[in-house]
């Protein structure tokens, strides 16, 4: 059981340049999500898919595009990198709005560097 | 303004002794409360939710409560492999169809053999 797969696991950019992290599931989960994780800080909510077709901004979105490609896949683009994007990023999904299988599955995450 | 605290950020047990994590949390309206273990280097891992006051939920040597202001996390006679970073997460009622979920910063569980 793959769950959920994220890619790349390390990646270091230079400011100005772009990447986009991908993130699959195969779980026919609707929801998917993506964190990021820093220091001393909880999780907190970049962009979320609430359906195939749907995105809705999180707590802190600007700097980021996202992209529910299918059910299965939801990618997080960052289109002009800067060092305050320098996190662990985490891509989750779950199965919200059926009653009490609201927890998230979370794949491994990516650490990203932006010097 | 919304907040969930955890407390405290770092404990350090030795194997067998008991103890509680803590969970405090300031919400307009509470959809469920959750926790979740982190593995250095992992995702979090899903452990329990707990959706009202005086609802208990165990798995294995983990116990966790909730009442209308904190959630604990009781671990009773820990063994090393419960160190992880334990995480707390409270899911609002309103912000759209998904609703709020606001993370704690965690606390990072040691347990010497």
């Amino acid at each position: 059981n793959a769950g959920v797969t994220q890619t790349p696991k390390f990646q270091v950019l230079k400011t100005g340049q772009s990447m986009t992290l991908q993130c699959a599931q195969d779980m026919n989960h609707n929801s998917m999500y993506w964190y990021r994780q820093d220091p001393g800080m909880g999780l907190r909510l970049i962009y979320y898919s609430a359906s195939e077709g749907t995105t809705d901004k999180g707590e802190v979105p600007n700097g980021y595009n996202v992209s529910r490609l299918n059910k299965r896949e939801f990618s997080l683009r960052l289109e002009s990198a800067a060092p305050s994007q320098t996190s662990v990023y985490f891509c989750a999904s779950s199965d919200a709005g059926t009653g009490s299988n609201e927890k998230l599955f979370f794949g491994s995450g990516t650490q990203l560097s932006v010097l | 303004e919304d907040q969930v605290t955890q407390s405290p950020e770092a404990l350090r047990l030795q194997e067998g002794e008991s103890s509680s994590l803590n969970c405090s949390y300031t919400v307009s309206g509470l959809r469920g409360l959750f926790w979740y273990r982190q593995d250095p280097g992992k995702g979090p891992e899903f452990l329990f939710t707990l959706y009202s006051a005086g609802e208990e939920k165990e798995k294995e040597r983990l116990k966790a409560t909730l009442t209308k202001k904190e959630s604990f996390l009781h671990i009773t006679a820990p063994k090393p492999e419960d160190s992880a970073t334990y995480l707390c997460a409270v899911r609002t009622n309103y912000g759209g169809s998904q609703g709020n979920l606001i993370f704690g910063k965690g606390t990072k569980l040691s347990v010497k053999p």
